[in-house]
């Protein structure tokens, strides 16, 4: 079946450093592609999405590319704050059902 | 709006119980899902449902049972519980939105589960 994968966390940066967090997924034609981030004790929420290819998604400082050629959809932010400490799921999906990435557990120190 | 709620937020199980978390959204969604999360496994789909009085399984539907008799509602019934199914349990809902048809999947804000 198709599947994300994430880079392995916990990832830990100082404020307004630069992230990446490299996510790529298996399914074939054009999926939908999303991010969602989880702080703690809460459910998810959505960051960011792109449905087609060369599309950007962007949302608080985070952006991600869709792209088809490398099956990619990293996210990045160019000076990452405290709050932004989370846990971040990539995911892919059609109409019915969305397969997640392990998440990433991101820490901001100050 | 509340969104999508979940009944209740913590519950601790003795091996062999039972019991019902109970989801509910108010926005009118067709598509509602339950998952669990586990340290290092992300989110896995239990049960979903595609509309009032549809089921259907997801990748770990073992030991859990679903319901959906009103469409803003959806039940995730454990018959037996185990201590594997100790664990963060997820309820979503979602709809088509847009020309492209893409689906966003609205969470609640989890349930506590621990079987010992």
């Amino acid at each position: 079946g198709d599947s994300v994968t994430q880079m392995e966390g916990p990832v830990t940066l100082s404020e307004e450093a630069f992230l990446t967090i490299n996510c790529t997924y298996t399914a074939t034609g054009y999926p939908s592609l999303f991010w969602y981030v989880q702080y703690p004790g809460e459910g998810l929420q959505l960051l960011l999405k792109a449905t087609k290819a060369d599309d950007k998604g962007s949302n608080k400082g985070f952006e991600a590319t869709y792209r088809k050629e490398t099956t990619s959809f990293h996210l990045e932010k160019g000076s990452v704050q405290v709050s932004d400490s989370a846990v971040y799921f990539c995911a892919e999906g059609g109409a019915q059902k969305l397969v997640f990435g392990q998440g990433t557990r991101l820490t901001i120190n100050p | 709006n509340a969104g999508v709620t979940q009944t209740p937020k913590f519950r601790v199980l003795k091996t062999g119980q039972s019991m019902t978390l109970l989801c509910a959204q108010d926005m009118n969604h067709e598509y509602m899902y339950w998952y669990r999360q586990d340290p290092g496994m992300g989110l896995r789909l239990i049960h979903y449902s595609v509309g009032e009085g549809t089921t259907a399984k997801g990748e770990v539907p073992d030991g859990y049972n679903v319901s959906r008799l009103k469409k803003q509602n959806f039940l995730l019934g454990l018959e037996s519980a185990a201590p594997s199914q100790t664990s963060v349990y997820f309820c979503a809902s979602s709809t088509r939105r847009g020309p492209v048809g893409i689906y966003e999947q609205y969470f609640g804000p989890g349930t506590r589960l621990t079987v010992t």
